[in-house]
């Protein structure tokens, strides 16, 4: 089975409002990587966690190694926070397994 | 800062041909190069990883023989796909990192669009 679990698949906000990506992880995982991928397909860094929490800017994540999950946190969201974010996670084999991502419309 | 050139950005090829695909590490030692594809509506997937003096180990469903890769010191890969068809079209990304569960940094890809 899928060893990423990312939700949701898309996600509609309004300029100003926030909300939370999720990932859940169905095997050990050494550590989390969130990615942006750009309407060019570059894919942009956003953060990687190897435990506990990170803040940058408007957005934060955190990663529970123990419970097997990871969140993005988009606060005060912005058009330009539009994008297709991914997670990927970091297990067996230093294999980067990534989620399906979530489609992301920041609306006026 | 780390980062990651692939070239070309784009290219077209007739089907039944190859082409190569080159990624370049500045600012850090890429020790591990990953390459991936991500197919129209679909997540990345994993084509090989390939760590410096060590076997490059190739995914379920993707072989050495259709994507030739090679990784001769710890800033440059490269990687061809022989005898492309339409199946193979898609962005190819090239993953970075200096050790084995460190950070990865991607270039911008190779969108390849076949014929």
């Amino acid at each position: 089975g899928d060893q990423v679990e990312q939700s949701p698949s898309a996600l509609s906000l309004h300029e100003g409002t926030s909300s939370a990506l999720r990932c859940n992880f169905t095997t050990t995982t050494r550590s989390v990587q969130w990615f942006r991928q750009n309407s060019r397909g570059s894919l942009i860094n956003l953060f990687y966690l190897a435990s506990g929490t990170k803040e940058n800017g408007r957005l934060k994540s955190a990663f529970d190694s123990k419970e097997l999950y990871s969140t993005l946190h988009i606060r005060d969201a912005q058009l330009e926070d539009s994008g297709t974010y991914f997670c990927a996670a970091n297990s067996a084999g230093n294999k980067l397994t990534f989620g399906i991502g979530t489609r992301v419309l920041v609306r006026p | 800062g780390a980062l990651v050139y692939q070239y070309p950005r784009r290219t077209i090829c007739k089907s039944g041909t190859s082409m190569r695909m080159e990624c370049q590490a500045v600012g850090f030692q890429a020790t591990s190069v990953a390459w991936y594809r991500q197919s129209p509506q679909k997540t990345f997937e994993l084509i090989a990883l390939s760590t410096v003096n060590s076997a490059i180990k190739y995914e379920q469903n993707f072989t050495q023989e259709k994507f030739p890769i090679s990784h001769p010191n710890l800033s440059f890969s490269s990687m061809t796909v022989l005898n492309a068809y339409l199946e193979d079209r898609g962005l190819y990304l090239c993953g970075a990192r200096e050790a084995g569960d460190a950070e990865q940094f991607f270039g911008p890809g190779t969108r390849l669009t076949v014929l």
